[in-house]
């Protein structure tokens, strides 16, 4: 299994431009989970799909993201107009049956 | 709201024992989990504790007290590629799979 894959693995943009980020979770699983990880905030999680469909978007940080999960998958999450401030690395999981979430290795995102 | 509490950093030597704590104070609870992250990596999966007791895992055990809201990792015979950061994380609702992480404990082991 090639495990929870992400694109792109690096992200340079400047302060305005759309940003997707993408997300294939492991086959089989049937929840997903977008985490955003800063030195100042940690690892806060941005939302979570069960079966395709979004459970919690509370810690979506307001109205310039957002995220879909068109089929099991497929999930991407979008920041539109991006700001110097969305700097971090985003990480998508993925989760079966068991307790474990299997992370991605992360897409490092920077605004300029 | 969630709160869990750990020490930011630990350090040890190799061949050591050290243990990371973790207490926390959330509207549910139904399972503390650890993860370990190297720097530039992604968090991987160590361990799940949802009763009170020890869990065993080679090197890595990890302990709850549910009636005290605390659990501790213990990494035994600490070997250099133990540095890395620990996450302690608590599953807040049985109907969600969702976990709120802590700060996280930044381990380093010295030679």
């Amino acid at each position: 299994d090639a495990g929870v894959i992400q694109s792109p693995r690096h992200e340079v943009t400047e302060m305005g431009q759309e940003v997707t980020l993408r997300c294939k979770p492991i086959s089989g699983h049937n929840s997903l989970f977008w985490y955003r990880q800063t030195m100042m905030r940690g690892l806060e999680l941005l939302i979570y799909f069960n079966n395709n469909v979004p459970i919690d978007d509370s810690g979506m940080p307001e109205d310039r993201f957002s995220a879909k999960m068109p089929n099991a998958s497929f999930s991407t999450l979008k920041i539109q107009p991006s700001e110097p401030r969305d700097s971090a690395v985003y990480f998508c999981a993925s989760n079966g049956d068991s307790y474990e979430q299997y992370f991605g290795p992360g897409t490092r995102l920077t605004v300029t | 709201g969630q709160s869990l509490e750990q020490p930011s950093e630990v350090t040890a030597v190799e061949g050591a024992i050290v243990q990371i704590n973790c207490t926390y104070q959330t509207s549910g609870f139904y399972g503390l989990s650890w993860y370990q992250q190297h720097d530039g990596g992604a968090p991987t999966f160590l361990s799940y504790n949802a009763l009170d007791g020890l869990e065993e895992t080679g090197r890595f055990s990890s302990f709850l007290s549910r009636s005290d809201s605390y659990g501790y990792l213990l990494l035994q015979e600490l070997q250099m590629k133990d540095s890395a950061s620990y996450f302690c994380a608590v599953r807040v609702d049985t109907g969600r799979r969702a976990l709120t992480f802590g700060s996280g404990t930044r381990l380093q082991v010295q030679p």
